[in-house]
């Protein structure tokens, strides 16, 4: 599985911006993808989680109202519509996959990232 | 909404024990993940379920959970392990992170 990351880039506070994530290879049939991310130098940040048949979407209440997370599993894609964007959502974005073993679950493939700037 | 602490650094000699905690309040009775993240990547899981190595890790990492504390260890450390450690478990079907140890070998 390889997971990439696209849309990122500058945009200018309150705009809206949608960023993409592509499945190279089986990895987008997995029960839950998540989006996670990382002011660079400083913690993850946990964003958004969607299910296998989109019926259950859950957000950071930092996000929640202006973020929105579906995926097409035809297409091997998730993808993430961020409007009323702030300079706090500056940050690196990453798209997960979650894996479950058992009664234990953690994520097990990560993008290598697309850097979203909310600037004036 | 649940919190976890780390240090923020932790050094250690070339060959010597790590140790990096992660604390959060009944943090073992939840499932502790652990995850390492090098300059310019993205984190990569080393531990899961408080002491599972996924396939590939090296034995030298090793985890614990008991009480507040969840404890990585890393044994005989070399330096391509320098990087940034992040304990992680779940709160109501979210993600939660700790703030990250940076890890600096020297």
């Amino acid at each position: 599985g390889h997971l990439v990351e696209s849309g990122g880039g500058l945009v200018r506070p309150g705009g809206s911006l949608r960023l993409s994530c592509a499945d190279s290879g089986f990895t987008l049939t997995a029960e839950w993808m998540h989006w996670v991310r990382q002011v660079p130098g400083k913690t993850l940040v946990w964003v958004s989680r969607i299910n296998v048949d989109e019926t259950t979407r859950t957000y950071a209440d930092s996000v929640k109202g202006r973020f929105t997370i579906s995926r097409d599993n035809a297409r091997r894609t998730v993808d993430l519509q961020m409007s009323s964007l702030t300079v706090d959502d500056t940050a690196v974005y990453y798209c997960v996959r979650e894996y479950c073993s058992g009664a234990s679950c953690y994520f097990d493939l990560w993008g290598q990232g697309t850097l979203v700037t909310v600037s004036s | 909404s649940y919190e976890l602490t780390q240090p923020p650094s932790v050094s250690v000699s070339p060959g010597q024990t790590a140790t990096i905690t992660c604390s959060g309040e009944r943090l073992g009775y939840r499932f502790t993940n652990w995850y390492q993240q090098k300059t310019g990547q993205p984190p990569m899981v080393i531990i899961y379920e408080d002491g599972v190595r996924p396939s590939g890790i090296p034995a030298r990492f090793s985890a614990s959970s008991f009480g507040n504390t969840a404890t990585l260890t890393i044994a005989g450390t070399p330096p391509t392990d320098e990087a940034i450690y992040f304990c992680q478990v779940w709160d109501s079907s979210t993600a939660v992170f700790g703030g990250g140890t940076k890890l600096t070998v020297l």
